[in-house]
């Protein structure tokens, strides 16, 4: 039963660009959706959240949308940098200690 | 030493080993947690602990056992793993319920042979 959807595998955004990535989900008690970025042979990291009870933060060229009646979230990066180039993962928060990964989309960034 | 540190970064061991993974935080957190990813595969949580005291267990085999001695180090012991064990184990913490962003170790690269 997979809660958290991303189905895009891979993403291929020029250079200055705007990136979208998108994430579905099913559950409507999640109360807290983030997106975390990961690099090679690293850990992933903490990118940016967005609470249930709005519909956009905007964190320097990060900027998350949630669409709650849609079930549907989407990070946008614009412009996009080589150094974005990472896989990233839409995590929502179901209450307690609970966070649930989506599968990741990789994104590439060509120079 | 900051963030969330994870030893040892590689392990390769056979089906009769006993071996543990460590997991050492300087942020002050006081909830830690154990994940595993498989290739091609989610992250999937296995265990939380919060001020030491486990608070979730996402139906993992005993043969993962977990160890919270205090808020700063998590252990996870490994026994009689199989080979579909071999994945990327992570390490996390975060200050309590009210901090969603987790801090993640580099992770340990299990390989069961």
């Amino acid at each position: 039963d997979q809660q958290v959807k991303q189905n895009s595998p891979s993403l291929s955004v020029q250079e200055g660009r705007i990136s979208i990535l998108n994430c579905d989900y099913t559950n409507s008690m999640f109360d807290y959706f983030l997106w975390y970025k990961k690099y090679p042979a690293e850990g992933p990291t903490f990118l940016i959240s967005i609470s249930s009870i709005k519909d956009k933060n905007e964190d320097g060229r990060f900027t998350v949308f949630l669409n709650k009646s849609a079930k549907h979230l989407s990070l946008h990066i614009v412009p996009s940098q080589p150094g974005d180039s990472a896989v990233y993962f839409c995590a929502p928060h179901t209450g307690g200690f609970k966070t649930i990964f989506g599968a990741g989309t990789r994104l590439f960034v060509k120079a | 030493e900051t963030g969330v540190t994870q030893t040892p970064r590689h392990l390769v061991m056979g089906m009769t080993n006993k071996k543990s993974l460590k997991c050492e935080q300087h942020l002050g957190h006081n909830a830690m947690y154990w994940y595993k990813q498989s290739a091609k595969k989610p992250l999937e949580l296995m265990f939380v602990y919060n001020f030491k005291e486990q608070t979730e267990n996402n139906s993992v085999p005993s043969r993962f056992s977990p160890e919270c001695p205090n808020s700063s180090h998590l252990f996870l012991h490994l026994h009689t793993l199989q080979p579909e064990d071999s994945a990327l184990y992570l390490c996390a913490s975060s200050q309590g319920i009210l901090n969603y962003g987790y801090t993640f170790g580099s992770g340990t690269r299990l390989t069961v042979v």
